[in-house]
């Protein structure tokens, strides 16, 4: 079967920096996904990954190690904003998305 | 270019009554996914549909629910006799057609919010 393991709540500290980490076992691969979801809103893109290696942009980078099966969402300098839950989803060789449950962050002063 | 559209946000019905919710994808898209998401939960996928066409619905229940994306107009996700375990935010995300160019990223409206006394 198809599967996206997550962690399923992290905390961290206002300013801190936190790793969210993501495992996948799918039926091929066509791509790694994070998403921000803030309770009661729609999820929003943060980054895709296809090759191996490092994706920064601002204070949020996205790690990949295909051979692994294993992603990383970075945050840096956190913000109270930040709190929200990360969404982390894989494509698969249908290009069907696979959905991990989700990573509550919850960030305190 | 608008995003994916869905009505209404906010719906509630009584045991037993029927519940429509509609999703416009965004312009140009030609898939459409219905999500469902309980309370502190993550997403659980419904069905994926093409235009006239239901590509996968695995996450279907078997009964009650049904969904189309018809030639014209929004695709719709209909939910009969509804019962309280119904009650939940419905996402529906759409995505352009499937092509090398074409990551697979899923563009989410803001969502239907079932509330079912």
């Amino acid at each position: 079967g198809q599967n996206i393991d997550q962690p399923t709540e992290m905390t961290a500290t206002e300013g801190a920096i936190v790793q969210i980490n993501c495992t996948y076992q799918t039926s091929g691969f066509n791509g790694l996904f994070w998403y921000q979801q803030h309770a009661g809103e729609a999820p929003t893109f943060l980054s895709y990954n296809v090759l191996d290696g490092l994706e920064e942009k601002g204070r949020f980078s996205s790690f990949l190690s295909r051979s692994k099966g294993y992603s990383y969402l970075l945050l840096k300098e956190l913000q109270m904003k930040d709190s929200a839950s990360y969404l982390c989803a894989v494509t698969d060789s249908n290009y069907q998305l696979i959905w991990g449950a989700g990573t509550k962050l919850i960030i305190k002063p | 270019n608008a995003g994916v559209m869905q009505n209404p946000r906010h719906l509630v019905r009584r045991r037993g009554q029927e519940a429509r919710l509609r999703c416009s994808p965004m312009k140009g898209h030609s898939h459409v996914y219905w999500y469902r998401q309980l309370p502190e939960e993550g997403l659980k996928f419904m069905v994926y549909l093409q235009k006239e066409n239901i590509i996968d619905e695995s996450g279907m229940p078997k009964e009650r629910f049904s969904a189309e994306f018809p030639k014209e107009g929004p695709s719709i996700l209909r939910i009969q006799q509804v019962v309280r375990g119904d009650s939940a935010a419905y996402f529906c995300a759409s995505s352009p057609p499937t092509s090398e160019q074409n990551t697979g990223e899923l563009f989410f409206g803001e969502g239907s919010r079932l509330t079912v006394l």
